[in-house]
């Protein structure tokens, strides 16, 4: 079964920290993504990797930065957390050949920052 | 400036019968659009897609409609069962060869009575 793991259900940290969330795909997919989601506003692309060591901003860059060392990995950094970062965080992963457009999402990670 | 949009942010239908899910999108260089559904504390899984090209696409219960010219979307469930209660996101996408990225719609919370 494909699966993409997100270390952490729930995290709460505080403001000022410097907050690491991890996910790995074990699909030797070539994307990955990470999105937040908020009540009323959906889901909202932060970054995403289309290769190792790439990465492009998403829609919502400001405040975070990413990571993609090695192809199963992708780790969302936020530099120094702000309550407004409090949020339901998805990491996805997508094949990346032509034509396939499915992402297969993990089970998110809720974050809280006081 | 949200393009992908979906006005009703909750629905309620009894079981048996159809529940109709609506979505409207900006963007006329959209080409791929997908419905997928949420569980609560899960991350969103693929549900069905159509491609710009087709109008209508079919799976068992789910039949997804697309109107280009109005650009608009929608997910029809027949009969509606009380497992469907979830939140659906409508996606879209840009043609990119293999790196496409999501667009995500706010969701509407569908919620079966029995």
């Amino acid at each position: 079964d494909v699966k993409v793991t997100q270390s952490s259900r729930y995290l709460v940290k505080r403001t000022g920290e410097k907050v690491f969330l991890e996910c790995v795909q074990d699909m030797d997919h070539e994307n990955m993504f990470w999105y937040r989601q908020d009540p009323g506003l959906g889901l909202r692309l932060i970054y995403f990797s289309y290769d190792v060591k790439m990465k492009e901003k998403g829609d919502i860059p400001e405040g975070y930065s990413v990571s993609r060392e090695k192809k199963e990995r992708f780790s969302l950094i936020l530099e120094s957390a702000s309550t407004n970062q409090t949020s339901m965080y998805l990491c996805a992963s997508s094949l990346g050949s032509d034509g396939d457009y499915g992402y297969t999402f993990g089970s998110g990670t809720r974050l809280t920052v006081v | 400036d949200q393009q992908v949009k979906q006005n009703s942010p909750s629905l309620s239908v009894q079981e048996g019968r159809i529940s109709i899910l609506n979505c409207d999108y900006t963007n006329s260089m959209f080409d791929y659009f997908l419905w997928y559904k949420k569980y609560p504390a899960e991350g969103p899984t693929f549900l069905i897609s159509i491609s710009s090209i087709k109008d209508k696409n079919e799976d068992g219960r789910f039949t997804v409609f697309l109107n280009k010219s109005a650009k608009h979307l929608s997910l029809h469930i027949v009969p509606s069962q009380p497992g469907d209660s979830a939140v659906y996101f409508c996606a879209a996408s840009v043609s990119n060869f293999g790196n496409e990225k999501l667009t995500f719609g706010t969701g509407t919370r569908l919620t079966i009575i029995p």
